[in-house]
């Protein structure tokens, strides 16, 4: 079964940093899409990032732009998220996501921006 | 950007109703639509893409339909487990967006 699993979330405060990172198995990795979805405390869920099968395309939601960066480690088969400058808005649980249709998704890994 | 719709934002439903959600894009989106549904602490699950396939797995109970503005998801025979909030995400263009979602209670 196809397996997603999200690390790295924490604890931090306003401006500072963290890297996510995505841990896929049992499919072939590097043929696919990749994206992270992000859901506030009490809100719905917000795309944040993808990134092309060889990382030579990657787009991101406004807000985030200039303070993350999506990357990725085909041999590793794994998918990150660089995340700095962080704000209270950005106080979520992080999803990573399966393919253009978003066909498979992690657990999610919970981001709390704070003071 | 491309604002997407939900309506309801709520609904309350008994065991064995039929529903239907309805999902509007602000401008067409052609079939660049997927539904999904979220269940408190799990991952969110995969329903539809391309506004009317099924993802591997899903019962036939789901269906999709709708293309270029005006979407809808239906539940043919609402299940307990079926009890959930259910989003629609256009992938058209970037950046993607989803709706606000619908809540499905229990009557």
């Amino acid at each position: 079964e196809v397996q997603l699993v999200e690390s790295g979330g924490a604890l931090v405060q306003p401006g500072g940093s963290l890297r996510l990172s995505c841990a896929a198995s049992r499919f072939t990795f590097s043929t696919y899409w990749m994206s992270w979805v992000r859901q506030a405390p009490g809100k719905g869920l917000e795309w944040v990032a993808n990134i092309k099968q060889d990382g030579s395309e990657k787009y991101y939601l406004d807000s985030v732009k200039g303070r993350f960066t999506i990357s990725r480690d085909n041999a590793k088969n794994s998918l990150y998220l660089q995340m700095n400058s962080l704000r209270a808005e950005d106080t979520a649980v992080y999803y990573c996501a399966r393919g253009i249709d978003s066909d498979c998704w992690g657990q999610g890994t919970l981001v709390t921006v704070s003071s | 950007d491309i604002q997407m719709t939900q309506s309801p934002s709520s609904l309350s439903a008994s065991v064995g109703d039929r529903v239907t959600i309805t999902c509007r894009a602000s401008q067409g989106i052609s079939n660049y639509l997927a539904w999904f549904q979220h269940k408190p602490g799990k991952a969110p699950k995969s329903l539809i893409y391309a506004a009317s396939s099924l993802q591997g797995g899903v019962p036939s109970k789901f269906s999709g339909s709708g293309s270029g503005t005006d979407f809808t998801l239906t539940i043919s025979s609402l299940q307990p487990e079926d009890f959930a909030t259910y989003y629609c995400q256009q992938y058209k263009s970037y950046p993607w967006t989803f709706g606000q979602g619908t809540k499905v209670e229990i009557k």
